[in-house]
């Protein structure tokens, strides 16, 4: 079965400072990674998914995540973040072929943003 | 486009009590339906999931239960909460032979 690692529960960084959330996982066979950001009191939001093709996934607002399947990671990548990006971010797995669709979450990471 | 939609968004009820939880989503058909329940610091727990009308599966064994009585409807619910069922559920779709999931707004249930 596939387990998710997030290893920061929290992360305070400043504004315009670049951040990197890490997601670690296990799993014995190929695997699907998604990120998503939940803002409070509210449902997640999804940001990212790699599937096959390029290890490096980009998102629509300036972050990226990239899959290294060596270190079975898929670590979320920010160059700039603003007090908007203040969230906790959710790394999920699944195994691809399994047939079942469901995800694995890790914990999360609560990124707060510093002005 | 497609929208779920969850309620009620918050809840507060007393130990012992029934509990009704609904979810629904529009603009698809025959969708995968999820339930899960966040923790604080605990992340995503998957409470049950639905292929289909009728269809359930259950992930963990507690006091709660699902049904699917239409294609786009899902209900979670107990007979008597515990105070161990307090939490954040989110209800979750993902289109068939996709395990792109997109949750709903949540329903925060306190039990007192």
């Amino acid at each position: 079965a596939q387990s998710v690692t997030q290893l920061d529960s929290q992360v305070p960084v400043f504004e315009e400072a670049p951040v990197e959330l890490r997601c670690n996982y296990s799993s014995s066979v190929s695997v699907y990674l998604f990120w998503y950001v939940q803002y409070p009191n509210q449902g997640l939001q999804l940001l990212l998914k790699y599937l096959s093709g390029s290890t490096l996934v980009k998102g629509i607002n300036g972050f990226e995540a990239e899959f290294n399947k060596s270190q079975t990671s898929f670590h979320w990548r920010k160059p700039s973040v603003y007090i908007s990006d203040t969230a906790e971010y959710f790394c999920a797995v699944t195994e691809s072929g399994a047939g079942s669709y469901q995800l694995t979450f890790g914990k999360g990471t609560k990124l707060s943003v510093i002005p | 486009s497609q929208t779920i939609h969850q309620w009620p968004a918050t809840l507060v009820q007393p130990v012992g009590s029934p509990l009704s939880l609904e979810c629904t989503v529009e603009g698809t058909s025959n969708p995968n339906l999820y339930w899960y329940r966040q923790a604080a610091g605990r992340g995503l727990q998957l409470l049950f999931y639905s292929v289909g009308i009728g269809q359930i599966s259950s992930e963990v064994p507690q006091n709660l239960s699902a049904s699917r009585p239409q294609d786009r409807q899902f209900i979670l619910s107990s007979k008597k909460l515990l105070l161990s069922d307090s939490g954040f559920y989110l209800c979750a779709w993902s289109n068939r032979d996709s395990y792109e999931q997109y949750f709903g707004p949540g329903t925060r249930l306190t039990v007192t």
